[in-house]
């Protein structure tokens, strides 16, 4: 069964920093993986999607690298501001299962100004 | 450019009552999704529609039922209301199982 498993959950650092949030899973047949942000009383908006056969996706101050080997996916966050303070999840979808999408529970991020 | 929508936004229940949660979608999407969101656990998919007239179980199931309408509309009906399903509920669409696109969520409390 895939599981998908983020780690802190829960970070805070300066701005200005660059900063790594991890997601790992726990089968390697996947089709792609999505990161999400999701702000406080709000809904999922996805920020960024790497197919299965993609190394890495860049928007702006993001980047997300996939190795699917390892299980593992890392957003990189730029220069990180207070208006990136949020929660973001990662979700996988197998290969199997039609359009399904696991997700992880996430790691609440606050920048400080 | 509404994108996903859900109604209500906010509902009490009393243990016991029914209710139907909508969601529609304006992007010609052909999947559509019901997830919920408890604290510490994550999404967790309850139905999903792959395409128009189909439907199929997630994880959690148990106690929910779900209906294609259209393309557009997707609801998630709970007949008997629990204490357990207290949570919020999120639609989602997409196309052919790609980027996700979510509504802002029905937060449910059953007492």
């Amino acid at each position: 069964k895939q599981e998908v498993t983020q780690i802190p959950a829960a970070l805070s650092v300066p701005e200005g920093e660059n900063l790594v949030l991890n997601c790992s899973f726990t089968d390697s047949a996947i089709y792609n993986l999505q990161w999400f942000r999701q702000d406080p009383g709000k809904g999922l908006t996805s920020l960024l999607l790497i197919q299965s056969s993609q190394r890495e996706q860049t928007s702006g101050r993001l980047n997300a690298s996939l190795d699917k080997s390892s299980g593992r996916s890392t957003l990189y966050i730029a220069a990180s501001q207070p208006g990136d303070s949020a929660t973001y999840l990662c979700a996988v979808r197998p290969t199997s299962g039609t359009y399904k999408y696991i997700f992880g529970t996430g790691t609440r991020l606050k920048v400080l100004a | 450019n509404a994108g996903v929508t859900q109604t209500p936004k906010f509902q009490v229940l009393k243990t016991g009552q029914s209710m139907t949660l909508q969601c529609a979608q304006d992007m010609n999407h052909n999947s559509m999704y019901w997830y919920r969101q408890d604290p510490g656990m994550g999404l967790r998919l309850i139905y999903y529609s792959a395409s128009e007239g189909t439907t199929d179980k997630g994880e959690v199931p148990n106690g929910y039922n779900v209906s294609r309408l259209n393309k557009r509309e997707f609801s998630l009906r709970l007949e008997s209301a629990a204490p357990s399903q207290t949570s919020v509920y999120f639609c989602a669409s997409s196309k052919d199982g790609l980027t996700l696109h979510f509504g802002n969520g029905t937060r449910l409390t059953v007492t």
